[in-house]
């Protein structure tokens, strides 16, 4: 029940496409949502977060769409970018725990 | 403001040895939690300190411990090092736990041989 699930493991986007990133929880505790982008190398760094109040939250090139009642939420990047090339991390978390539970990881490659 | 610093980067450890890992938070965050990363399990949550006290810890054997100081700064330490303990050990900081998002540090590589 603490699990996320996130797919496609991997992604091939042509420059100037959609990528679209999903993930579905079971726990109806998790309360804040968030989206982490990471770079080889690097540790991970927070994109964009939703909470479960708001259905869709846009921020420049990135989307997030919340469905409660299907537990599922999804990342939109528009107008994908090389340089968006990238392992993606869906999370959840309860609001009274900074534990972050995250899905497995989906690799981008965004081609020229 | 500067983020959050994950010291050493690089570590090559032997079995058997131990190792401590150090986080310093950013400024005025209490809050932190720390991540081991694989390739096989992902990102795997450790524990969570607060105010200096473990508020919360994942399913990982005793050999793994942490602490956090008065000005928020965190160490973790495993003892008894296992090959399986190789990974990318990350620490993320946030203003208060539970409430405010999550950054991270960039990690400290630890390969045990």
């Amino acid at each position: 029940q603490q699990q996320v699930k996130q797919s496609p493991q991997s992604l091939i986007v042509q420059k100037g496409g959609i990528s679209i990133i999903n993930c579905a929880y079971e726990n109806t505790a998790f309360d804040y949502f968030p989206w982490y982008q990471q770079f080889p190398g690097k540790g991970p760094a927070l994109l964009i977060a939703i909470r479960p109040d708001v259905s869709e939250k846009k921020e420049g090139r990135f989307t997030i769409s919340f469905n409660k009642s299907a537990k599922q939420f999804s990342l939109h990047i528009m107008d994908s970018q090389p340089g968006d090339s990238a392992t993606y991390f869906c999370a959840a978390r309860t609001g009274n725990t900074g534990k972050l539970i995250f899905g497995q990881g989906t690799t981008l490659q965004v081609k020229p | 403001k500067a983020g959050v610093t994950q010291t050493p980067r690089y570590l090559i450890k032997t079995r058997g040895q131990q190792v401590t890992l150090s986080c310093s938070p950013i400024s005025g965050h209490r809050s932190v939690s720390w991540y081991q990363q694989t390739p096989g399990q992902g990102l795997q949550f450790l524990f969570e300190y607060f105010s200096e006290t473990q508020r919360n810890k994942g399913n990982f054997p005793g050999r793994f411990s942490g602490r956090q100081f008065s000005n928020s700064r965190s160490e973790m330490n495993v003892s008894t090092l296992e090959l399986g303990d190789s990974a990318l050990y990350l620490c993320a900081s946030s203003f208060i736990r539970g409430t405010t998002e999550a950054f991270f540090g960039q990690g400290t590589r630890l390969t045990v041989v």
